[in-house]
This record gives structure tokens, sequence and C-alpha cells, in this order.
């Protein structure tokens, strides 16, 4: 089945510095998705990008499905983006969805 | 419009019991979507509803089922507890099918099993 990539695990930032978090994927999907999941395991979804660029206030996404990968920006970071950023794709032949590990942010005050 | 929500919020089992799980979709989506999050595996895809029919299941044993009613309303249900089956587990209401390129998924609060 599909591989779904995240890096990097792990991310400590200082308020107000940038960020890119990277998504891999093995094979061609139909979509992809950004979630946030906060400290309390609520999960929010922040883009449907199955291609193309997108953006929402301090945040931007970039795919590029003929090279596998998508990118999520996050500009001036802010204590409350703190959690675990996940990526999930469904792949060509559909039938499920599937989640990268996630990468973990931290924004220190 | 009111979010996805899940019921309970929190349960405790034990070995051997079996449990029914509850989620209300987002009024209008025909989708509801399952999935289990466990600190070892991640998030991991359960099943998939749609207009009451399972569209697809992702790879868990029998012992997980689930339904869903003409009002879109999901359940799940675990029969025979282990304690691997202690998770957080989200549901995920959408307007169309994930499937074949579906639509954006929204999540509930989920519920945290805890099997002793």
């Amino acid at each position: 089945g599909i591989q779904v990539e995240q890096s990097p695990p792990d991310l400590i930032l200082q308020e107000g510095a940038n960020s890119t978090l990277r998504c891999n994927f093995s094979d061609s999907v139909n979509n992809l998705q950004w979630f946030h999941q906060n400290p309390w395991g609520q999960l929010i979804n922040l883009f449907y990008i199955p291609s193309g660029t997108k953006q929402n206030g301090r945040l931007s996404a970039t795919t590029v499905a003929t090279e596998r990968y998508s990118l999520l920006y996050i500009s001036s970071s802010q204590t409350t983006d703190s959690g675990v950023y996940f990526c999930a794709v469904e792949g060509a032949g559909g039938f499920k969805t599937i989640f990268g590990a996630g990468t973990r942010l931290f924004v220190k005050a | 419009k009111a979010g996805v929500t899940q019921t309970p919020r929190y349960l405790i089992k034990t070995r051997g019991q079996q449990v029914t799980l509850s989620c209300s979709p987002i009024s209008g989506h025909r989708s509801v979507s399952w999935y289990q999050q466990t600190p070892g595996q991640g998030l991991q895809f359960l099943f998939e509803y749609f207009s009451e029919t399972q569209r697809n299941k992702g790879n868990f044993p029998g012992r997980f089922s689930g339904r869903q009613f003409s009002n879109s309303r999901s359940e799940m249900n675990v029969s025979t507890l282990e304690l691997g089956d202690s998770a957080l587990y989200l549901c995920a209401s959408s307007f169309g099918t994930v499937s074949f390129g579906g639509d954006t998924q929204y999540f509930g609060p989920g519920t945290r099993l805890t099997v002793l």
C-alpha cells in the first residue's frame, strides 16, 4: 500500500519563527489533507490539497503531486500552533485514508 | 452548524467485554469514517460508511464492526475487547464519500477507550 512519511518528526520553535513541514508519499494520490491535532486530541482540518497551493492566514500548503510531496508552511508561529500536524492521503486506487506519523511541534513563548 | 459529536467521550471496560461507540455527523454529511489512534500505531483507518453502506474497511479483525443509520449517524462495535484495543477512537464526517478523491473530513473529539 501507499507509504506516507512526514518530516521532521519533532520541531521546537521560538514564537515568531517560520517553519516548513514535509509530507512524502510513495504513490499517486486522489486527495491529500493536512490536519492539526491539538493537545486535547481534537483533529482540525487545515487544508484539502491534492495539488497546487492554498493559503489560510499564517498557514499555507503546496502539493506537487507529480513529485509526490506536500509542504505545510507556518509563518510567525504562535504558542497555539503547538500540537501534532498530520498529513493524510488517499491513494489513487481509492479505498482508505492513510495517515503519516505526524510532526510534533512545540512553540516556545 | 453543529460539529461532529461522539459519545461517550470516555469509557473504561474490561477484557472480554464489548463496547459500542456512537458518532453523529455534521448535518447534511452522508459519509462517516472511523479511525483508531494509539501511541504505537498512530492513526489507522477502520472503516467508512456512506448512505448506510460500508464502502471501505481497514486491516482490523472481525471483532471491529460498524453500521450507519438512515439519518447518517454511525455506531462502531468492538467485541471481546483486548488490552490492545485501548485507544482514542475518532469519527470523521464529510459530505461526499472519502473514497475516490472525496471530500474534506471533519473530525469529532473522539472517544477514549481504556481496556483493563
